[in-house]
């Protein structure tokens, strides 16, 4: 089983939908990141949380320590959000940037 | 842009070569990491740099390595290079050594003949 899991693998949405991505993750953990790489293969850092919520324009991300969960929204989603969504967290007592991945989330939004 | 930069962008070599890979990362970060993207394995962490000093290691193979120079930028060594070595590589920086934002650069896609 892999350490940190991601649902759906796979999600369409429709222009202007509310999107939902999950994470959960087996290990301790001192921060979990979300990643977005597009087609093209860049991966742009969206978030890096250790508790509670953080918003970003139409993003937001959530986190819940005690039940090892984290949730990536997407509000109004547009086509442009077509990517793949990685979750990753740096392990507890790591004091690195040691990062283990989730398998990512492809996104396509139909217009 | 995120201020990282990673060359070359495309490498096409042949089994049992050895290729470098370079990145210079954002203005005023410190630390340096290396992760690798393949198809089967998905993304993993190879390797981080702090300051010229290895901090971590992660699945990096014996055939790898790495080092970072005195201006902060940083080289990914890999020789006897397989078939399987192919893949997207990436390098991030980030200001410090803890958990910190990442910044990635565009990723170096490295195809083994």
């Amino acid at each position: 089983k892999n350490e940190v899991e991601q649902s759906p693998q796979n999600l369409t949405a429709q222009e202007g939908e509310f999107i939902t991505i999950n994470c959960s993750y087996s290990v301790g953990i001192s921060a979990l990141h979300w990643l977005q790489q597009h087609p093209g293969g860049g991966i742009v850092s969206l978030f890096m949380l250790s508790s509670g919520k953080k918003k970003h324009g139409r993003l937001i991300a959530t986190i819940n320590i005690q039940e090892k969960h984290s949730s990536l929204h997407i509000t109004a989603s547009h086509p442009r959000d077509s990517a793949v969504y990685i979750c990753a967290v740096t392990n507890y007592g790591g004091a690195t940037n040691k990062l283990i991945f989730g398998t990512g989330t492809l996104l396509a939004v139909q217009p | 842009d995120s201020g990282v930069t990673q060359t070359p962008k495309h490498l096409i070599t042949a089994t049992g070569q050895r290729v470098t890979l370079r990145c210079s990362p954002r203005s005023g970060d410190l630390s340096v990491y290396w992760y690798q993207q393949s198809l089967d394995q998905g993304l993993q962490f190879l390797i981080q740099y702090y300051n010229g000093e290895e901090r971590a290691k992660g699945n990096i193979l014996e055939r790898f390595s790495a080092q970072q120079f005195p201006d902060l930028h940083s080289e990914l060594n890999l020789s006897s290079l397989e078939l399987g070595d192919s893949a997207l590589y990436f390098c991030a920086s980030s200001s410090n050594w803890g958990p910190s934002p990442l910044h990635f650069g565009n990723g170096t896609r490295l195809t083994v003949t």
